[in-house]
C-alpha cells in the first residue's frame, strides 16, 4: 500500500534536548513537507522540499530543521532553539508543487516536552 | 488579513440535516482548492478538492468554488455523526505554497 508513514507516534523530549521526527513516503511524489499543530488551531508550514537535496523555510522554520538526501524521506529535527515545541506534527507529501496539487498528510508525531 | 479564512463555528447540525461549511480567500488568483476532514487526534484526510468555478458532487459532498466572490464552500448532505469532525480548508497562499484555514468544528447530534 502507498502512503507516508510517520515515527515515532509520540514523542517526549527534555529541556535542550534535540529530536528528529522521521517522514518517508512510497507514493513517488516529488514534493514533503511539514507542518505544526497546535491544540484548536490550523496548520503552519515549518519546511518544505520540491525535490532532492533542496528545501525552504516555511512560515516558522526558526528552531527546526531538516534534510532531503533520498526521494522518499524528509526528517524534521527539532533543536533546543524551538523555546515552545509542544505540538502536533504533520508530514505531507505532493506530486508536484503546493497550491496546485492535492497535499496528503502522514498519521502524525505528537511531541511533548517535558 | 489572512489568505484563507473559515467561519470558526463550532457547527451543530441533527442528524440528516445539510451542513454548510464556508471559508473565503483573499488572493483572486487563486484556482484550487481542498478540503480536509480531521478526526479528533487524527491527521487530515482530503476529501475534497476544487479547482474550476462551480460545484462538485462527490457522493453526500459538494464542494462549491465563487471566484466572484472569493469563497469556497463544502456542503454535506444527509449529515451523519460520523461525520463529526474538524474539516480544514485549504488553498493557495505565499510562496505558492498551501495556506490552511483554522478549521470548523462540526457537531452531528444523532
Amino acid at each position: 500500500d502507498g502512503g507516508i508513514t510517520q515515527s515515532p507516534k509520540y514523542l517526549f523530549r527534555k529541556e535542550g534536548q534535540n529530536v528528529t521526527l522521521s517522514c518517508e513516503q512510497n507514493l513517488n511524489h516529488d514534493a514533503m513537507y511539514w507542518y505544526r499543530q497546535d491544540p484548536g488551531q490550523g496548520l503552519r508550514l515549518i519546511y518544505y522540499s520540491q525535490i532532492v537535496n533542496d528545501f525552504q523555510k516555511g512560515d516558522i522554520a526558526e528552531g527546526y530543521s531538516v534534510s532531503r538526501e533520498k526521494k522518499e524521506s524528509f526528517p524534521l529535527t527539532v533543536t533546543s532553539a524551538q523555546k515552545n515545541p509542544t505540538a502536533f506534527y504533520l508530514c505531507a507529501s505532493s506530486i508536484g508543487p503546493a497550491g496546485y496539487n492535492e497535499q496528503f498528510f502522514g498519521p502524525g508525531t505528537r511531541l511533548t516536552v517535558l | 488579513q489572512k489568505e484563507v479564512e473559515q467561519n470558526s463555528g463550532p457547527l451543530s447540525v441533527p442528524e440528516g440535516a445539510i451542513a454548510s461549511l464556508n471559508c473565503t480567500y483573499s488572493d483572486r488568483g487563486s484556482q484550487s482548492f481542498f478540503w480536509y476532514r480531521q478526526y479528533s487526534g487524527k491527521s487530515p484526510e482530503l476529501i475534497m478538492s476544487i479547482y474550476s468555478n462551480g460545484d462538485k458532487e462527490d457522493g453526500r459532498f459538494t464542494a462549491q468554488l465563487n471566484k466572484a466572490s472569493q469563497y469556497v464552500s463544502l456542503l454535506i448532505r444527509d449529515s451523519q455523526p460520523s461525520d463529526s469532525a474538524t474539516y480544514l480548508c485549504a488553498g493557495p497562499g505565499s510562496a505558492r505554497q498551501l495556506t490552511f484555514g483554522s478549521g470548523t468544528q462540526l457537531t452531528v447530534l444523532p
